[in-house]
């Protein structure tokens, strides 16, 4: 019962660099989810896939991609990654609906020199 | 969108001692409200949420919540708290009439709770 898994859970990069954080959930959510973790700024939503084949920008999406593989995957991608990204990466899961709870991986630590 | 006030950053409590954290949400007529709990280096976990009905909310590890619709607060509480509640709390919240979002909760800035002997 792995529940969301996050690889690689640590990676430094140099600027210019790219890179794919790899999310998978195996309890068939509909809806994924990434975000940001930054001291003081709680989590902010980077992009998020509503279902399988959908794709939408959060609230800071500048400078990410993402591809909603299949229903098990969702990959963020930083091109020419920037030490503003520095951050700790968060993927989620949820069934459906407003009121269900997320599930979260245990989060990616990136740090960009 | 809606947004998040988690009015205190810090908070510092002995072991036994009552807690509560303070969270204050935009107005809407349409809410549900969450408290999410992270320990060190891992993930979020799930606290309690509010969905409707009865305005006192219990989750788990001994917290409680109340929704405060005219107030637009969701303050979390803890009548004795433990060494082992040291952690980051996030209150969070999804509009119900943002569909367009997926529904993604909108989180606050987090309150650090840290419980000394």
């Amino acid at each position: 019962n792995a529940g969301v898994t996050q690889t690689p859970k640590f990676q430094v990069l140099k600027t210019g660099q790219s890179m794919t954080l790899q999310c998978a959930q195996d309890m068939n959510h509909n809806s994924m989810y990434w975000y940001r973790q930054d001291p003081g700024m709680g989590l902010r939503l980077i992009y998020y896939s509503a279902s399988e084949g959908t794709t939408d920008k959060g609230e800071v999406p500048n400078g990410y991609n993402v591809s909603r593989l299949n229903k098990r995957e969702f990959s963020l991608r930083l091109e020419s990654a920037a030490p503003s990204q520095t951050s700790v990466y968060f993927c989620a899961s949820r069934l459906t609906g407003a009121g269900e709870k997320l599930f979260f991986g245990s989060g990616t630590q990136l740090s960009v020199l | 969108a809606q947004s998040v006030t988690q009015l205190d950053s810090q908070v510092p409590v002995f072991e036994e001692a009552p807690v509560e954290l303070r969270c204050n949400y935009s107005s809407s007529v349409s809410v549900y409200l969450f408290w999410y709990v992270q320990y060190p280096n891992q993930g979020l976990q799930l606290l309690l949420k509010y969905l409707s009905g009865s305005t006192l909310v219990k989750g788990i590890n001994g917290f409680e919540a109340e929704f405060n619709k005219s107030q637009t607060s969701f303050h979390l509480r803890k009548p004795s708290v433990h060494i082992s509640d040291t952690a980051e709390y996030f209150c969070a919240v999804s509009d119900l009439k943002n569909s367009n979002s997926g529904y993604a909760l909108n989180f606050g800035k987090g309150t650090s709770l840290l419980v000394t002997p």
